[in-house]
């Protein structure tokens, strides 16, 4: 079975300031790698994955992702940080449950707070 | 506009009192989940289905029952809530089950059981 760690539950950065919410997983396989953003009151919006390729991903509203494979870590980043960023972000790893059926995991989300 | 519908979105209802909970996408995919979200623990998945006809349990399927007799719609029922299920409540849909394929989420129902 695979799963996802998140290991900051909170990450403040000040507007302006490159951002990064980390991301480590454990799957069985290729990884396929996913990054969500959800906003209060709001469902989870899709922000960039990982299939293949290209280490560095690029998404939705200026965020990318680096995918180290030795490290199994698939960090989300931005350059310059928004106060509009500032959310709940999910990192997910798609694989193959114990039953044999595709799952979708997710970490426990990281808060991001932009601080003007 | 391609989206994933749920109602209602907020709910408060009382123990024991059975409800279903809406879920519709109209981007003909065939794959759809559910999922619950509780602080501190993610989103877990409840249940899902691969095509009409075909569900199956996900990892907290206890108290909920699913159906999937047409291709765009996925209701939750809790045919006897107790106050352990009040949570955040969102379905999802991709176009298959391939590992790759994207999943996208409707707009969450949050659901309190007294």
């Amino acid at each position: 079975a695979q799963s996802v760690a998140q290991p900051e539950d909170q990450v403040n950065v000040a507007e302006g300031n490159p951002l990064t919410v980390k991301c480590t997983y454990s799957v069985s396989g290729n990884p396929y790698l996913f990054w969500y953003v959800q906003y209060p009151n709001r469902g989870l919006q899709f922000l960039l994955k990982y299939i293949t390729g290209d280490n560095l991903v690029k998404g939705s509203y200026g965020f990318e992702a680096e995918f180290n494979k030795s490290q199994t870590s698939f960090h989300l980043k931005k350059p310059s940080a928004l106060v509009s960023d500032s959310a709940l972000y999910f990192c997910a790893v798609s694989g193959y449950s114990g039953a044999g059926s595709y799952q979708l995991t997710f970490g426990k989300g990281t808060k991001l707070s932009v601080i003007p | 506009e391609a989206q994933v519908t749920q109602n209602p979105r907020y709910l408060i209802t009382v123990t024991g009192k059975k409800l279903t909970v809406t879920c519709s996408q109209n981007m003909n995919h065939e794959y759809m989940s559910w999922y619950r979200q509780d602080p501190g623990l993610g989103l877990r998945q409840i249940y899902y289905s691969m095509n009409v006809e075909v569900t199956d349990k996900g990892d907290v399927p206890e108290g909920y029952k699913v159906s999937r007799k047409e291709k765009r719609n996925f209701p939750l029922i809790l045919e006897s809530p107790s106050p352990n299920q009040t949570s955040l409540y969102f379905c999802a849909s991709s176009l298959g089950d391939k590992l790759w394929d994207t999943q996208y989420f409707g707009p969450g129902t949050r659901l309190t059981v007294l």
